[in-house]
């Protein structure tokens, strides 16, 4: 069974700050995906990057990179210029290919943006 | 695109009775949904995977009769909760997966609140 850690509670960091969130997983599998949600206070869950393991290339979506480390099998999650609107929970989840677009969720971490 | 909805968004019930959950995929073909429970400040914790036209397959610790999940069509599931009680007070919350791209990506409703007195 895969297992998907987030070490860090509740981090805070101030507005236009970089923030760097982390994430460590244990799977014997080689194909898989990870993702990074998103839970504002509304709880609507909202994807905000993926990445692919066969890829060695980190995800970036405009304010927002990964960095993979495949063979540590960490997967942390970069927000650039922080914004207010950035305050949530991030959860870290792990995909495998053979589970039935099955997630396994990180315990997330309360990010605080601060103006 | 990927849209999911999910009705009502939050329900108030009394004890004993059944409350039904919607989950409806808006603009995609949802071959597989997913019923999660949050209770807050902590993660999401699967209840049961639903497949289209099939049996929903439940996570351990779930219980089937009292969870009842139907997955009707490619656009709808419902999660029914009978008998409700006040331990059943949560965050519900569904995910869809569609067939075509992206089918690797799970899109997620907005949740429903449920509180039982």
């Amino acid at each position: 069974a895969q297992t998907v850690t987030q070490s860090q509670p509740e981090m805070s960091v101030q507005e236009a700050e970089t923030v760097t969130l982390s994430c460590t997983y244990d799977t014997s599998e080689n194909n898989y995906y990870l993702f990074w949600y998103k839970q504002p206070p509304s709880r609507q869950m909202i994807l905000v990057i993926r990445q692919e393991a066969y890829k060695q290339q980190n995800a970036t979506e405009n304010r927002f990179s990964v960095n993979f480390q495949k063979a540590a099998k960490s997967f942390s999650l970069k927000i650039s210029d922080s914004q207010l609107g950035d305050t949530a929970m991030y959860f870290c989840a792990f995909m495998s290919y053979n589970a039935g677009n099955m997630l396994t969720f990180g315990g997330g971490t309360r990010l605080m943006v601060k103006p | 695109g990927a849209v999911v909805s999910q009705h009502p968004s939050r329900v108030i019930c009394k004890s004993g009775t059944s409350v039904k959950i919607e989950c409806r995929s808006l603009d995609f073909q949802a071959t597989t949904m997913f019923w999660y429970r949050q209770f807050p400040k902590q993660s999401l914790m699967l209840m049961a995977t639903s497949n289209e036209g099939s049996k929903a397959t439940y996570e351990q610790g779930v219980e089937k009769d009292k969870f009842l999940i139907n997955h009707a069509s490619l656009t709808l599931s419902t999660l029914t909760v009978t008998s409700a009680h006040p331990e059943d007070s949560s965050f519900y919350i569904c995910s869809a997966v569609s067939g075509g791209v992206g089918t690797d990506t799970q899109y997620f409703g907005p949740g429903t609140r449920l509180t039982v007195l």
